[in-house]
């Protein structure tokens, strides 16, 4: 599927639940990345990570937290302190950060509070 | 901050017209202009790029132009199809960890 599998696809969280989205590439990319797309915007960066252990935190990085333990795999928590959680989530990952190269995006969750 | 604006949010046109996307970035350290097609309900993918010691390529029916002093890049598509219709998003990069995205256009190709 692209090489990034992304799951679950549809997802419904109650308040004050925290939930975990996840994010596992096959392509041997160093860089991976986690964006929320809303309706009628662009895509706004929440984290990204560069070499295993090691995450940054995006433009909107509040409520949300990842880790990255291995290379393949960097899982993002949407905690009950992000107040409007629903939305669209896409992980992408590239060949090498720092050198300008495209996206391999997941097929992306879509989280909805109930 | 840095931005990207994008323009139009909402582009019609006729089956077998050509269609024509815009965006302006305000980093000027920017050197790689990628654009991504997402159809819906699907994930964004890449279909053409661009770097900044380059002012145009093409692949096939789309194309993209960069004018670096004016800071602007362009996606065009001709001849379209049903199947181009989809949500247009460009980016700007510094070769870094960020990539801006602008807000999408909408195109629809009316058969």
């Amino acid at each position: 599927d692209g090489g990034i599998t992304q799951s679950p696809k549809y997802l419904f969280r109650k308040e004050g639940q925290n939930v975990t989205l996840s994010c596992e590439q096959n392509l041997n990319h160093d860089a991976m990345y986690w964006y929320r797309q809303d309706p009628g915007q662009g895509l706004r960066l929440i984290y990204y990570s560069q070499i295993v252990n090691d995450f940054q935190k995006g433009d909107i990085a509040e409520g949300y937290s990842v880790s990255r333990e291995k290379k393949e795999s960097f899982p993002l928590t949407v905690t009950s302190a992000q107040k409007n959680p629903t939305a669209f989530y896409l992980c992408a990952s590239s060949i090498a950060p720092g050198q300008g190269y495209g996206y391999t995006f997941g097929s992306g969750t879509r989280l909805t509070v109930v | 901050g840095e931005n990207v604006e994008q323009h139009p949010s909402t582009l019609s046109v006729q089956e077998g017209d050509s269609a024509v996307i815009k965006c302006t970035y305000s980093d000027s350290a920017s050197n790689y202009f990628p654009w991504y097609k997402q159809e819906l309900g699907k994930r964004p993918q890449l279909i053409i790029d661009i770097r900044s010691n380059v002012g145009e390529k093409k692949d096939q029916r789309i194309a993209v132009t960069l004018n670096k002093t004016a800071k602007h890049f362009s996606l065009h598509i001709t001849e379209t199809q049903p199947e181009d219709s989809a949500v247009y998003f460009c980016a700007a990069s510094t070769g870094g960890f960020k990539t801006i995205f602008g807000a999408g256009t909408r195109l629809f190709v009316k058969a």
